[in-house]
């Protein structure tokens, strides 16, 4: 089965910083990729995902993602955080199945 | 209804005792999904149903939880003689029949507590 490796627990940051995490999966098949963000007290939802085309995706509230396959990777990029994306980040991959990551947790101080 | 629906939002039960946990997907959705969130765990996948297939129990962590899903819709999630280390919060998810529309929907979640 597919795994993915999320290698940030926890992320603090200062508003307007720069966002990086990092996810990357194993997988022998063609795969598509998810990032799902989870607000305080509210349920999963998807932020943006991958299939196919372009690698740089773009998504909701100014996050993008960029898939480079020779490195088995699909890290979130946000140029400036502010402190309403605190929030805990999942990486996801459809192989077989669907599989999360371990989770980041992101706190952004105002 | 519009969304997944689980039930109970919350559930407290004593050391040994066995409990149901249910999920009411998305009317049409093929695939449902059965997740575990603990605290520093992230999503641990439990069980996967997919149409009239059988199901992908490899995440199940021991013969105490099993799953059943009835008549293509509703799915239930049971675990007996439960230990303070099932505490989490159960998640399930559905999707569509295709595949390539990928996202997932998420319910809000069992919160299970086991004194």
């Amino acid at each position: 089965a597919q795994s993915v490796s999320q290698h940030n627990h926890h992320v603090i940051l200062s508003e307007a910083a720069s966002l990086e995490l990092g996810c990357n999966y194993s997988y022998g098949g063609t795969v598509n990729l998810f990032w799902y963000v989870q607000y305080p007290g509210q349920h999963l939802q998807l932020l943006l995902k991958y299939f196919s085309g372009d690698p740089l995706v773009k998504g909701i509230k100014g996050f993008e993602a960029e898939f480079i396959k020779s490195k088995f990777s699909f890290n979130l990029r946000k140029p400036s955080v502010q402190w309403s994306d605190t929030a805990e980040y999942f990486c996801a991959v459809i192989g077989h199945d669907m599989r999360f990551g371990a989770g980041t947790r992101l706190t952004v101080k105002p | 209804g519009a969304g997944v629906s689980q039930s109970p939002s919350n559930k407290v039960t004593e050391k040994g005792k066995d409990v149901e946990l249910r999920c009411d997907p998305i009317s049409g959705h093929t695939a449902l999904y059965w997740y575990r969130q603990s605290l520093g765990q992230g999503l641990e996948f439990l069980i996967y149903f997919q149409g009239n297939s059988a199901p992908d129990k490899s995440g199940l962590p021991s013969d105490r939880f099993s799953a059943e899903r009835t008549g293509g819709s509703v799915s239930t999630l049971t675990i007996q003689r439960t230990q303070q280390e099932d505490s989490a919060v159960y998640l399930c998810a559905s999707r569509g029949r295709i595949l390539n529309t990928g996202e997932l929907f998420f319910g809000e979640g069992s919160r299970l507590t086991v004194l």
